[in-house]
Protein backbone atom coordinates (compact mmCIF):
# COMPACT_ATOMS: atom_id res chain seq x y z
CA UNK A 1 0.00 0.00 0.00
CA UNK A 2 1.53 3.54 -1.12
CA UNK A 3 1.73 5.88 1.87
CA UNK A 4 1.81 9.23 1.62
CA UNK A 5 3.26 11.90 4.56
CA UNK A 6 2.25 15.35 5.47
CA UNK A 7 3.70 17.75 6.98
CA UNK A 8 1.85 19.56 9.96
CA UNK A 9 -1.08 21.81 11.11
CA UNK A 10 -1.09 25.31 10.28
CA UNK A 11 -2.66 28.63 11.05
CA UNK A 12 -2.28 31.20 9.09
CA UNK A 13 -3.20 34.77 9.10
CA UNK A 14 -5.56 36.71 6.20
CA UNK A 15 -3.84 37.31 3.24
CA UNK A 16 -0.48 35.08 3.57
CA UNK A 17 0.13 31.78 2.19
CA UNK A 18 0.57 28.56 3.23
CA UNK A 19 2.83 25.22 2.39
CA UNK A 20 1.89 21.68 2.92
CA UNK A 21 4.16 19.23 1.87
CA UNK A 22 3.61 15.60 0.64
CA UNK A 23 6.14 12.90 0.39
CA UNK A 24 5.13 9.86 -1.60
CA UNK A 25 6.28 6.32 -0.10
CA UNK A 26 9.18 4.20 -2.93
CA UNK A 27 11.89 5.49 -4.95
CA UNK A 28 10.57 6.67 -7.82
CA UNK A 29 8.23 9.29 -8.51
CA UNK A 30 7.11 8.13 -12.08
CA UNK A 31 3.77 6.31 -13.15
CA UNK A 32 1.57 8.35 -10.65
CA UNK A 33 0.29 12.11 -10.41
CA UNK A 34 0.00 14.05 -6.71
CA UNK A 35 -3.50 15.13 -6.39
CA UNK A 36 -4.68 17.89 -3.82
CA UNK A 37 -7.84 18.08 -2.11
CA UNK A 38 -9.53 19.89 0.77
CA UNK A 39 -12.94 19.69 2.44
CA UNK A 40 -13.65 22.33 4.56
CA UNK A 41 -15.57 22.40 8.25
CA UNK A 42 -18.88 20.86 7.25
CA UNK A 43 -18.76 20.82 3.36
CA UNK A 44 -17.80 18.42 1.49
CA UNK A 45 -14.51 17.26 -0.56
CA UNK A 46 -13.07 19.46 -3.35
CA UNK A 47 -10.53 18.87 -5.74
CA UNK A 48 -8.06 21.38 -6.30
CA UNK A 49 -5.47 20.17 -8.99
CA UNK A 50 -2.52 17.38 -9.87
CA UNK A 51 0.96 17.42 -10.39
CA UNK A 52 2.88 15.19 -12.41
CA UNK A 53 5.83 14.70 -9.86
CA UNK A 54 7.79 13.19 -12.51
CA UNK A 55 7.70 16.01 -14.85
CA UNK A 56 6.31 18.91 -12.85
CA UNK A 57 3.28 19.46 -15.08
CA UNK A 58 0.69 20.42 -13.35
CA UNK A 59 -3.18 20.75 -13.95
CA UNK A 60 -5.18 23.36 -11.52
CA UNK A 61 -8.75 23.80 -11.27
CA UNK A 62 -10.06 26.94 -12.24
CA UNK A 63 -11.06 28.02 -9.09
CA UNK A 64 -7.76 28.20 -7.75
CA UNK A 65 -5.85 29.63 -10.65
CA UNK A 66 -3.39 32.05 -9.84
CA UNK A 67 -3.16 31.47 -6.46
CA UNK A 68 -1.93 28.23 -6.40
CA UNK A 69 1.43 26.12 -6.68
CA UNK A 70 2.05 22.75 -6.89
CA UNK A 71 6.01 22.19 -6.94
CA UNK A 72 8.21 19.14 -6.50
CA UNK A 73 11.51 18.42 -4.84
CA UNK A 74 13.51 15.76 -6.25
CA UNK A 75 16.35 15.46 -4.42
CA UNK A 76 14.20 14.56 -0.86
CA UNK A 77 11.36 12.77 -3.17
CA UNK A 78 8.82 15.86 -1.92
CA UNK A 79 5.82 17.45 -3.10
CA UNK A 80 4.53 20.92 -2.10
CA UNK A 81 1.07 22.62 -2.59
CA UNK A 82 1.48 26.23 -1.51
CA UNK A 83 -2.17 28.35 -1.65
CA UNK A 84 -1.93 32.06 -1.55
CA UNK A 85 -4.04 34.93 -0.52
CA UNK A 86 -5.42 33.44 2.10
CA UNK A 87 -9.49 33.86 3.46
CA UNK A 88 -11.33 32.52 5.58
CA UNK A 89 -12.64 30.13 3.15
CA UNK A 90 -9.67 28.75 2.91
CA UNK A 91 -9.41 26.64 6.06
CA UNK A 92 -9.97 23.34 5.50
CA UNK A 93 -8.77 19.89 5.83
CA UNK A 94 -6.15 19.58 2.93
CA UNK A 95 -5.29 16.07 1.83
CA UNK A 96 -2.54 14.88 -0.87
CA UNK A 97 -3.38 11.75 -2.77
CA UNK A 98 -1.56 9.74 -5.26
CA UNK A 99 -3.17 8.19 -8.14
CA UNK A 100 -2.20 7.05 -11.76
CA UNK A 101 -0.75 8.82 -14.39
CA UNK A 102 -2.43 8.96 -18.09
CA UNK A 103 -5.81 9.23 -18.86
CA UNK A 104 -7.44 7.18 -16.44
CA UNK A 105 -6.75 9.99 -13.12
CA UNK A 106 -8.60 8.33 -10.54
CA UNK A 107 -7.60 8.84 -6.84
CA UNK A 108 -5.87 5.31 -5.15
CA UNK A 109 -4.20 6.19 -2.22
CA UNK A 110 -4.33 9.25 0.23
CA UNK A 111 -2.65 11.33 2.83
CA UNK A 112 -3.16 11.56 6.87
CA UNK A 113 -4.27 15.16 5.81
CA UNK A 114 -3.29 18.92 6.97
CA UNK A 115 -5.25 21.07 8.75
CA UNK A 116 -4.77 24.97 7.72
CA UNK A 117 -6.48 27.15 10.23
CA UNK A 118 -6.78 31.14 8.68
CA UNK A 119 -7.96 33.29 11.45
CA UNK A 120 -6.93 36.68 12.24
CA UNK B 1 -18.61 21.89 -13.71
CA UNK B 2 -19.97 18.17 -13.43
CA UNK B 3 -22.50 18.19 -10.74
CA UNK B 4 -22.48 14.69 -8.76
CA UNK B 5 -26.37 14.20 -6.78
CA UNK B 6 -26.00 10.82 -4.25
CA UNK B 7 -28.62 9.58 -3.05
CA UNK B 8 -29.78 9.46 0.06
CA UNK B 9 -28.08 11.34 1.94
CA UNK B 10 -27.88 9.52 4.91
CA UNK B 11 -28.87 5.29 5.32
CA UNK B 12 -29.56 2.96 8.67
CA UNK B 13 -29.32 -0.54 8.00
CA UNK B 14 -28.23 -3.54 9.85
CA UNK B 15 -25.82 -6.21 9.66
CA UNK B 16 -26.17 -8.35 7.09
CA UNK B 17 -28.05 -6.18 5.04
CA UNK B 18 -27.96 -5.12 1.21
CA UNK B 19 -28.03 -1.69 0.72
CA UNK B 20 -27.37 0.67 -2.71
CA UNK B 21 -26.07 3.84 -3.01
CA UNK B 22 -26.71 6.00 -6.07
CA UNK B 23 -24.56 8.70 -7.68
CA UNK B 24 -25.88 10.69 -10.53
CA UNK B 25 -24.13 13.01 -12.74
CA UNK B 26 -25.28 16.40 -14.32
CA UNK B 27 -23.73 15.08 -17.77
CA UNK B 28 -22.67 12.22 -19.46
CA UNK B 29 -19.18 11.10 -17.48
CA UNK B 30 -18.62 7.73 -19.57
CA UNK B 31 -17.57 5.51 -17.08
CA UNK B 32 -14.95 7.58 -15.36
CA UNK B 33 -16.22 7.58 -11.74
CA UNK B 34 -14.81 6.31 -8.23
CA UNK B 35 -16.37 5.45 -5.00
CA UNK B 36 -14.49 5.92 -1.85
CA UNK B 37 -15.67 5.46 1.91
CA UNK B 38 -14.55 7.40 4.59
CA UNK B 39 -14.43 6.84 8.25
CA UNK B 40 -14.61 9.49 10.95
CA UNK B 41 -11.03 10.43 11.67
CA UNK B 42 -9.79 8.67 8.82
CA UNK B 43 -8.08 9.31 5.19
CA UNK B 44 -10.90 8.37 2.28
CA UNK B 45 -10.19 4.67 0.84
CA UNK B 46 -10.55 4.02 -2.78
CA UNK B 47 -13.32 0.99 -3.23
CA UNK B 48 -14.18 1.00 -7.19
CA UNK B 49 -12.81 3.04 -10.04
CA UNK B 50 -13.64 3.11 -13.94
CA UNK B 51 -17.37 2.79 -12.29
CA UNK B 52 -16.70 -1.03 -12.03
CA UNK B 53 -13.40 -1.94 -11.00
CA UNK B 54 -12.60 -3.52 -7.70
CA UNK B 55 -9.63 -1.87 -5.94
CA UNK B 56 -7.32 -4.70 -4.90
CA UNK B 57 -8.02 -5.66 -1.55
CA UNK B 58 -11.50 -4.43 -0.97
CA UNK B 59 -13.94 -7.00 -0.07
CA UNK B 60 -15.89 -8.59 -2.91
CA UNK B 61 -19.15 -7.62 -1.00
CA UNK B 62 -18.85 -3.80 -2.53
CA UNK B 63 -19.71 -3.59 -6.07
CA UNK B 64 -20.82 -1.17 -8.30
CA UNK B 65 -22.62 -0.46 -11.88
CA UNK B 66 -23.06 2.29 -14.00
CA UNK B 67 -22.11 4.26 -17.41
CA UNK B 68 -23.33 7.15 -18.30
CA UNK B 69 -24.98 9.26 -15.93
CA UNK B 70 -26.37 6.69 -13.14
CA UNK B 71 -24.29 5.10 -11.11
CA UNK B 72 -24.69 2.54 -7.96
CA UNK B 73 -22.66 1.45 -5.19
CA UNK B 74 -23.64 -1.73 -3.48
CA UNK B 75 -22.49 -3.76 -0.62
CA UNK B 76 -24.02 -7.18 -0.48
CA UNK B 77 -24.20 -8.11 3.35
CA UNK B 78 -23.33 -5.53 5.19
CA UNK B 79 -20.55 -5.75 8.18
CA UNK B 80 -19.92 -3.36 11.20
CA UNK B 81 -17.03 -2.13 9.44
CA UNK B 82 -18.99 -0.39 7.04
CA UNK B 83 -20.42 2.44 8.66
CA UNK B 84 -19.13 6.09 7.34
CA UNK B 85 -19.62 8.31 4.59
CA UNK B 86 -19.02 7.23 1.12
CA UNK B 87 -18.45 9.23 -1.83
CA UNK B 88 -18.71 8.97 -5.46
CA UNK B 89 -15.68 10.90 -7.76
CA UNK B 90 -15.38 11.69 -11.07
CA UNK B 91 -12.56 11.90 -12.95
CA UNK B 92 -14.10 12.78 -16.59
CA UNK B 93 -13.38 16.80 -17.29
CA UNK B 94 -12.06 19.03 -15.07
CA UNK B 95 -13.08 20.05 -12.59
CA UNK B 96 -13.18 16.65 -11.10
CA UNK B 97 -15.62 16.82 -8.74
CA UNK B 98 -17.17 14.84 -5.65
CA UNK B 99 -21.35 13.54 -4.49
CA UNK B 100 -22.13 15.05 -1.28
CA UNK B 101 -21.95 11.94 0.48
CA UNK B 102 -23.66 9.47 1.84
CA UNK B 103 -23.84 8.46 5.92
CA UNK B 104 -24.49 4.85 6.24
CA UNK B 105 -24.95 4.05 10.18
CA UNK B 106 -25.16 0.49 11.00
CA UNK B 107 -28.03 0.00 13.62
Amino acid sequence: QVQLVQSGAEVKRPGASVTVSCKPSGNTFSGFYIHWVRQAPGQGLEWMGWLNPNSAVTHYSQKFQGRLTMTRDTSIRTTHMELSRLTSDDTALYYCARGPAGWLQFIDSWGQGTQVTVSS
Amino acid sequence: DIQLTQSPSTLSASVTDRVTITCRASQRISNRLAWFQKRPGKSPQLLIHTASRLESGVPSRFSATGSGTEFNLSISSLQPDDFGTYFCQHYYTYPYTFGQGTELEIK
